[in-house]
């Protein structure tokens, strides 16, 4: 069964500290791992990652791969009040066939908090 | 352009009622879903559709149906509410193509007496 695991649970900073926010992954046939920020209601995505040790950046996120240790980590450096959200992590998957529905197995999400 | 809208957004039901929620797309996506969120426990997949009139079962389906009647449209339907089904729904389309980015409508937050 395939499963993804998203570590710490829950965080809380203070306004410019930087955070680090892990997710592990037991998947049959990996294709591809993404993240999302989830504020209240629909989540957005911030990244998709399918090759190891490529990073992928936008303003203060940054994330990688490391498809031989099945893990990825999200960095938010500089934090800031708006970064407050439940941050998703979800694994795609191919089928049998060696085809892709793009069905995605999300992790339980890590709730950051960032105090002024 | 609205991308993935849902309705309703909030609903409460007694057992043993029906319901149908509504998802809709306009950027014409072949790919559609349907998923559960409850605390602590991530988003799983209900059901989904990889084009009209074609839908299939994913990790949670029992006690749901679904229809894609038209393309732009994916309904999920709860014949016999149970308060197990308390949850809030989320759906999400995507292009056919080789990115796995599925885009997300508000969600639908419902509540089973």
């Amino acid at each position: 069964e395939d499963k993804v695991v998203q570590s710490p649970l829950s965080l809380v900073v203070h306004e410019g500290d930087t955070v680090t926010l892990n997710c592990s992954y037991e998947v049959t046939n990996f294709r591809s791992l993404l993240w999302y920020k989830q504020e209240k209601k629909a989540p957005t995505f911030l990244f998709m990652l399918t090759s190891s040790g490529i990073e992928k950046k936008s303003g203060r996120l940054s994330s990688i791969l490391d498809k031989k240790e099945l893990f990825s980590i999200l960095n938010i450096t500089a934090t800031q009040t708006g970064d407050s959200a439940v941050y998703l992590c979800a694994v795609g998957r191919l089928d049998a066939g060696g085809t892709s529905y793009g069905k995605l197995t999300f992790g339980q999400g890590t709730i950051l908090t960032v105090h002024p | 352009n609205a991308g993935v809208t849902q309705t309703p957004k909030f609903r409460v039901l007694k057992t043993g009622q029906s319901m149908t929620l509504l998802c809709a797309q306009d950027m014409n996506h072949e790919y559609m879903y349907w998923y559960r969120q409850d605390p602590g426990m991530g988003l799983r997949l209900i059901h989904y559709s990889v084009g009209e009139g074609t839908t299939a079962k994913g990790e949670v389906p029992d006690g749901y149906n679904v229809s894609r009647l038209k393309k732009q449209n994916f309904l999920l339907g709860l014949e016999s509410a149970a308060p197990s089904q308390t949850s809030v729904y989320f759906c999400a389309s995507k292009w056919r193509g080789l990115a796995d980015t599925q885009y997300f409508g508000p969600g639908t937050r419902l509540t089973v007496l």
